[in-house]
């Protein structure tokens, strides 16, 4: 069990760029949730995978992002032509159920 | 909806005091309440959590209390470290899903 593992830790792009994040989850977890953090704040919901079905999605997922877990493994976060205030930490944690285990987290940047 | 507050924003505590970081919540029916650390930059470690028929949970000089009826949680830090620096979020599940609703989090330095 080596724990949750995000891919890119950090990510620097221009405005208007594609981005896209892989979470890895610990191996015999059926959930799988992303999450938003911006600077001194909390994280914030912002979508929720049971095995490969996406069956929650937070208001704060605008049609910009894009979340997927083929074959109920891995999961991946895009997000399409992005903005300055797309600039967070973005947060992948997975669970049994019960409790939640976070990866490292990947800091976007968007200049 | 859930709404979690934490009180203060930030702490700062010479080394060695013994210390409460305070949680409150909206809705009391809540399935659990979890305590998390995180250092500058890093991702969450998980610290504590209380069910909802417990009270108290204890983890070395950790420990949290739960009480739903007045919506608040506190965590107790006892003989401050150094290394005990970092934010401290609490969070409560809810929805189907069980997603985590967090506060804002508590900043706390120790001062050696």
């Amino acid at each position: 069990d080596t724990g949750v593992s995000q891919d890119p830790r950090h990510k620097i792009t221009k405005r208007g760029q594609n981005v896209t994040f892989r979470c890895d989850p610990i191996s015999e977890h059926n959930r799988l949730y992303w999450y938003r953090q911006t600077l001194g704040q909390g994280p914030e919901f912002l979508t929720y995978f049971q095995n490969e079905a996406q069956l929650e999605k937070s208001r704060l997922l605008s049609d910009r992002f894009s979340a997927e877990r083929p074959k109920g493994s891995f999961s991946t976060l895009e997000i399409q032509r992005t903005e300055q205030g797309d600039s967070a930490m973005y947060l992948c944690a997975s669970s049994s159920p019960g409790l939640q285990y976070f990866g490292p987290g990947t800091r976007l940047t968007v200049l | 909806k859930q709404e979690v507050t934490q009180i203060p924003a930030a702490l700062s505590v010479p080394e060695g005091e013994n210390l409460v970081l305070n949680c409150s919540f909206t809705d009391s029916a809540i399935y659990n309440l979890q305590w998390f650390r995180q250092d500058p930059g890093k991702g969450l470690t998980s610290l504590l959590l209380i069910q909802s028929s417990q009270r108290e949970q204890t983890s070395g000089r950790l420990n949290a209390s739960l009480d739903k009826s007045s919506g608040r949680s506190t965590l107790y830090i006892a003989a401050s470290q150094p290394g005990d620096s970092a934010t401290y979020l609490c969070a409560a599940p809810e929805g189907s899903a069980r997603q985590l609703t967090f506060g804002s989090g508590t900043q706390l330095t120790v001062l050696p």
